[in-house]
C-alpha cells in the first residue's frame, strides 16, 4: 500500500543545474497532479496530466516540464534551476472522475536553489 | 477565478477544547470539497472528502459540514488532543484543486 512516492525527498541545487524529480504511484490512478508549496502562498499547481502521455498546463508552469510515459509515473523536470523555485513540491493522484474521487498526496521533495 | 480562505490563520488551544476551523470559497460551482491534514515537513494526509451533494462527512472525532450555496465549509475537532497539532488545509475541486493557505493549529496539554 505505497500509494504515492516521491523521490528524492531533498535536494540542493546550483542555480544553472537540472534535475528531475519522479512521482510513482501504484493505485491505477489516471489523473497525476505537480504543485509547489510556498509560505504564504498555500500549494499552487504546476502541471497534471489525465492520462498516459498527456500533459497539461497548471496555474505556475514557467520554467517547469513534465513527461508522462508510464501510467503510473509522472516526472517533473527542471532544466536550468533558479533561486525561485525553491519549493516544496508534491505530487498527487486521482482515479479518471476526480469529481468523485478525492485526491492522495505523496509525502514532497524540498528542494533548495542556491 | 475561485479563492478559498481559511480562518483562522493559526490557533492555540487547551487539550480537550472543541474547535471549528472555517473555510471559504467564491465559486459555489465545485465538485467536492477535501480537508487535509499536514505535519510539519511532511505530506498532506486527506482526513475528509464531502461531495457538492452533500452536507457533511464524520471520521471520528472530525466532522465536516459544506454549505454549497454560501460557499462555506466547516471542520469541526471534538476534545482536541496535543496528538492534533498539525496545519489543516481545505481543497475545493473544480476540476483542479485549490488551495486555502491552511489553519496552524496547536494544542497543548
Amino acid at each position: 500500500n505505497a500509494g504515492v512516492t516521491q523521490t528524492p525527498k531533498f535536494r540542493v541545487l546550483k542555480t544553472g543545474q537540472s534535475m528531475t524529480l519522479l512521482c510513482a504511484q501504484d493505485m491505477n490512478h489516471e489523473y497525476m497532479y505537480w504543485y509547489r508549496q510556498d509560505p504564504g502562498m498555500g500549494l499552487r499547481l504546476i502541471h497534471y496530466s489525465v492520462g498516459e502521455g498527456t500533459t497539461a498546463k497548471g496555474e505556475v508552469p514557467d520554467g517547469y516540464n513534465v513527461s508522462r510515459l508510464k501510467k503510473q509515473n509522472f516526472l517533473l523536470g527542471l532544466e536550468s534551476a533558479a533561486p525561485s523555485q525553491t519549493s516544496v513540491y508534491f505530487c498527487a493522484s486521482s482515479y479518471g472522475d476526480s469529481q468523485i474521487y478525492g485526491y492522495t498526496f505523496g509525502s514532497g521533495t524540498r528542494l533548495t536553489v542556491v | 477565478k475561485q479563492e478559498v480562505t481559511q480562518i483562522p490563520a493559526a490557533l492555540s488551544v487547551p487539550e480537550g477544547e472543541n474547535l471549528v476551523l472555517n473555510c471559504s470559497f467564491t465559486d459555489s460551482a465545485i465538485y467536492n470539497l477535501q480537508w487535509f491534514r499536514q505535519d510539519p515537513g511532511k505530506g498532506l494526509t486527506s482526513l475528509l472528502l464531502i461531495q457538492s451533494s452533500q452536507r457533511e462527512q464524520t471520521s471520528g472525532r472530525l466532522n465536516a459540514s459544506l454549505d454549497k450555496s454560501s460557499g462555506r465549509s466547516t471542520l469541526y475537532i471534538a476534545a482536541s488532543q496535543p496528538g492534533d497539532s498539525a496545519t489543516y488545509l481545505c481543497a475545493v475541486n473544480t476540476d483542479k484543486l485549490i488551495f486555502g493557505t491552511g489553519t496552524r493549529l496547536q494544542v497543548f496539554p
